[in-house]
Formats: C-alpha cells, sequence, structure tokens
C-alpha cells in the first residue's frame, strides 16, 4: 500500500512552547489529510481536515488556533500545537487519501506522533 | 451525522478458532466501510474495505460481509493467529464534502496461544 511518513515519531516539550508534526505521502499526492487524536484505549477522533492551497476544516470543538494546519504542497501536512499544555498530550495520527475523485482512493495512516507535555 | 457503532470492545480466541467483530451505522448513503488493525503504539493500518455494490469481500483469512438494508458490517478472521493481537477499527465513509470518516469504537483481540 501507500506510504504516509509521519514525524517525529515522539516528542516532549515544555508546557508554553509549540510543536510542529510533519505528515508527508511518500508515493502519492494527496489533495486531502486528515489529522486525528487518539486518547489511550480510545478511537481515532478526528480533528480536522487538511486542503492542498486553501485552510483547512476543523471539526466542531476543535480549537483551530490552538491546532494551526498547514498543507503547503501536495505531499506535505503539517500540524502545529502551539502553547502546548500537558492536556494536549496525546496520540496525533495522519492520513492521506489516495486516488483521484473524493471516495474512490484508500486512506492511509503515519504511524503516529506521541506528544507528550510536562 | 453519520455515527458508527463497533461490538464487541474486546474479544479473546484460541489461537485457530475465528473471530467476528460487528459494526453498526447510522447513515444509508455511506457507501465505502474499511477496516484498520492497530499495533500498540502504530498508526492503523488498512487491512480489507468493501463498498457499497459488493455484499462480501475476501482476502485470505480475512473477509468483509456487508448488509445494506440493515446498516452492518462485520469482519472475519478465521483461522486466527497471536500475531492478530491488535486493535481493529472499522469506519464508514460519509459521502459528502471531503469524504471523511468516521470511526468505530475499537476492538481490542486477543489471540491466545
Amino acid at each position: 500500500g501507500a506510504v504516509v511518513s509521519q514525524h517525529p515519531s515522539w516528542v516532549i516539550c515544555k508546557s508554553g512552547t509549540s510543536v510542529k508534526i510533519e505528515c508527508r505521502s511518500l508515493d502519492f499526492q494527496a489533495t486531502t489529510m486528515f489529522w486525528y487524536r487518539q486518547f489511550p484505549k480510545q478511537s481515532l477522533m478526528l480533528m480536522a481536515t487538511s486542503n492542498e492551497g486553501s485552510k483547512a476544516t476543523y471539526e466542531q470543538g476543535v480549537e483551530k488556533d490552538k491546532f494551526l494546519i498547514n498543507h503547503a504542497s501536495l505531499t506535505l501536512s503539517t500540524l502545529t500545537v502551539t502553547s502546548a499544555h500537558p492536556e494536549d498530550s496525546s496520540f496525533y495520527i495522519c492520513s492521506a487519501r489516495t486516488g483521484g475523485p473524493p471516495n474512490t482512493g484508500e486512506l492511509f495512516f503515519g504511524e503516529g506522533s506521541r506528544l507528550t507535555v510536562l | 451525522g453519520e455515527n458508527v457503532e463497533q461490538h464487541p470492545s474486546t474479544l479473546s480466541v484460541q489461537e485457530g478458532d475465528s473471530a467476528v467483530i460487528k459494526c453498526t451505522y447510522s447513515d444509508s448513503a455511506s457507501n465505502y466501510f474499511p477496516w484498520y488493525k492497530q499495533e500498540l503504539g502504530k498508526g492503523p493500518q488498512l487491512i480489507i474495505d468493501i463498498r457499497s455494490n459488493v455484499g462480501e469481500k475476501k482476502d485470505q483469512r480475512i473477509a468483509v460481509t456487508l448488509n445494506k438494508t440493515a446498516k452492518h458490517f462485520s469482519l472475519h478472521i478465521t483461522e486466527t493467529q497471536p500475531e492478530d493481537s491488535a486493535v481493529y477499527f472499522c469506519a464508514a465513509s460519509v459521502p459528502s464534502g471531503t469524504y471523511k470518516y468516521i470511526f468505530g469504537t475499537g476492538t481490542r483481540l486477543k489471540v491466545l496461544a
């Protein structure tokens, strides 16, 4: 299957600092990428849809000023957690869809990034 | 909006036995249903999927069935092996906008050797 690379795989930061997580589609172009958050032993919660060349679409309850998303190219989307606090500690996972028209491609996930805010 | 329910939340089976995980969805317009396997500390991996124009799909020991009328779909794993132990998520694709996926709550499968 297609490869989605996520970096870093884990990061520890101090409260109040910002952290950037990168998501790259290595062997295909993705006009749409998705960012999820996953708490321990829970399901994936969709945070936002990242659209290449336009603003991200955030799910209800997700602070767009807290979680900045940039989709500058067809192979790269970034999630920046600004002014991180301990409650932002979580497993963040990105995904990208292959294929042309919506709902025709498959969704592949990155390996996830574990953020710990001290 | 779409809602996906998944059962059971945990499942233990003996090696060699079969495992079945069931999901129901609420939006009758949903037309794509993938299944993902997630190992500890890793991202989900697509293992099989099915579209609404198909009732069943099989790939070696894994099969998925879809009942559009009842709005439920199931994952079947036969001849389970210890390496099948993981968390499995079902999902339904919402056929509008960016076709985002709504995930089930996950099933922790443990295959006992």
